[in-house]
Order: structure tokens, then C-alpha cells, then sequence
């Protein structure tokens, strides 16, 4: 099994902060790779998939970026939309998607 | 446009079984598959597993298995997933989403409330 450990758990920011969330992967996934975002009660939504490809109408200021095992998930400058739960999840196989266990972006 | 509609909460006892549907509309339904992820209260997101809708090939996570069974009826484009032998661990949202085999999960049904109590 691929285990994805993300870090930090919880990030606390202001508005218009440069905002990394780090998932690293247990075995190379190349860049088999996507970031969903999760607000309270609602369904995770696609940002970014490919490692570093952006969903449509997803806003520019989210970007990816790595390969491998290690990756990175960027916020360029933090909006009051932004502040919810972040999700990596590998697919390099439908055997077993496995996803990290979230990162919480809080307002300072 | 696509959309993914699941059926209603559900309050099950110790021991039951659940069955949440999930029922697709917008894009060619068996062009695709259909993955369950579950999200217990306050935790993070858990692959079930999925279903080839082309060929009802089936995949189901290690944890899970003998549990659970995913099927589909694809004159209706609805996906079922139903979970036996319930605990108070089962207790979580359910969520189903558009899987296509090294894509991301790109669509998501609204989720599924199963609460287990006695």
C-alpha cells in the first residue's frame, strides 16, 4: 500500500499570506498526484491533478508542484474563500487510492 | 452539466446493513466508473473501492473486504454501494465521485449521512 502523510495538520495564516502544504508519498507515485479542497459539509472538490495541472476554474493563485514521493500544494496569496481542509490522494492505481490526512488552513 | 445525486441519510442499528445509491446524469455513464470514499466525523477521507461500469469489474480496499459490494444499473445510471455487518465505526458520510482509471476523482455526489446507534 502508497501511505500519503501531509504536513502540516492544522496551518493558521491571514488573508493575502503565501500558504505550502507538503504530502509525501511511502513509494514513488511519478506524479500520480491530486489536491482536493473541503469545507464543512460539503463534498472534497478537484484543484489540481497531474501533480501541477489546474482544474478548471479553479483561481490561479493555487499551484502544485513536485514528482516522486514528495509535493507540494501552494496558495500564492490566502482569500477568505481559501480557509478550509486540504487533501492529497495518489492514483496510481485503482486497487487502492489512499489519501493524506488533511491539512486545516485556519484564520490567524 | 454532471452531476452525482445520492440518496438520503440513513439511522442503522449494530449488525444492519446500508445501501446508498447514487444516481448520474450529464455524461456517458459507462464511459466511466464510479469509486465510494467515506469520511467518519471529523477524520480525514477513506477509499471503499469502485466499479468498472463498462464491464462491472469491481475493486474493493483490503479493509472493507467481505463487507461491502458495489454494483450498478446502468439503464437507470445510478451506482449502489452497500455496507453489512454495521458498527458504530461505520458511522460517516459517503460520498460517491466520477473514477476513471489514472484520473482524479473529478465529480462528487453530495454525500450520504450513515449513522450507526443502537
Amino acid at each position: 500500500d502508497i501511505q500519503m502523510t501531509q504536513s502540516p495538520s492544522t496551518l493558521s495564516a491571514s488573508v493575502g499570506d503565501r500558504v505550502t502544504v507538503t504530502c509525501r508519498a511511502s513509494h514513488s507515485i511519478s506524479t500520480w498526484l491530486a489536491w482536493y479542497q473541503q469545507k464543512p459539509g460539503k463534498a472534497p472538490k478537484l484543484l489540481i491533478y497531474k501533480a501541477s495541472s489546474l482544474e478548471s476554474g479553479v483561481p490561479s493563485r493555487f499551484s502544485g508542484s513536485g514528482s516522486g514521493t514528495e509535493f507540494t500544494l501552494t496558495i500564492s496569496s490566502l482569500q477568505p474563500d481559501d480557509f478550509a481542509t486540504y487533501f492529497c490522494q495518489q492514483y496510481t492505481t485503482y486497487s487502492l487510492l489512499t489519501f493524506g490526512g488533511g491539512t486545516k488552513v485556519e484564520i490567524k | 452539466q454532471v452531476q452525482l445525486v445520492q440518496s438520503g441519510a440513513e439511522v442503522k442499528k449494530p449488525g444492519a446493513s446500508v445501501k446508498v445509491s447514487c444516481k448520474a446524469s450529464g455524461y456517458t455513464f459507462t464511459n466511466y466508473g464510479i469509486s465510494w470514499v467515506r469520511q467518519a466525523p471529523g477524520q480525514g477521507l477513506e477509499y471503499m473501492g469502485w466499479i468498472r461500469l463498462y464491464n462491472g469489474y469491481t475493486d474493493y480496499a483490503q479493509t472493507l473486504q467481505g463487507r461491502v459490494t458495489i454494483t450498478a444499473d446502468t439503464s437507470t445510471s445510478t451506482a449502489y454501494m452497500e455496507l453489512r455487518s454495521l458498527t458504530s465505526d461505520d458511522t460517516a458520510v459517503y460520498y460517491c465521485a466520477r473514477a476513471e482509471p489514472l484520473r482524479p476523482l473529478d465529480y462528487w455526489g453530495q454525500g450520504t449521512l450513515v449513522t450507526v446507534s443502537s
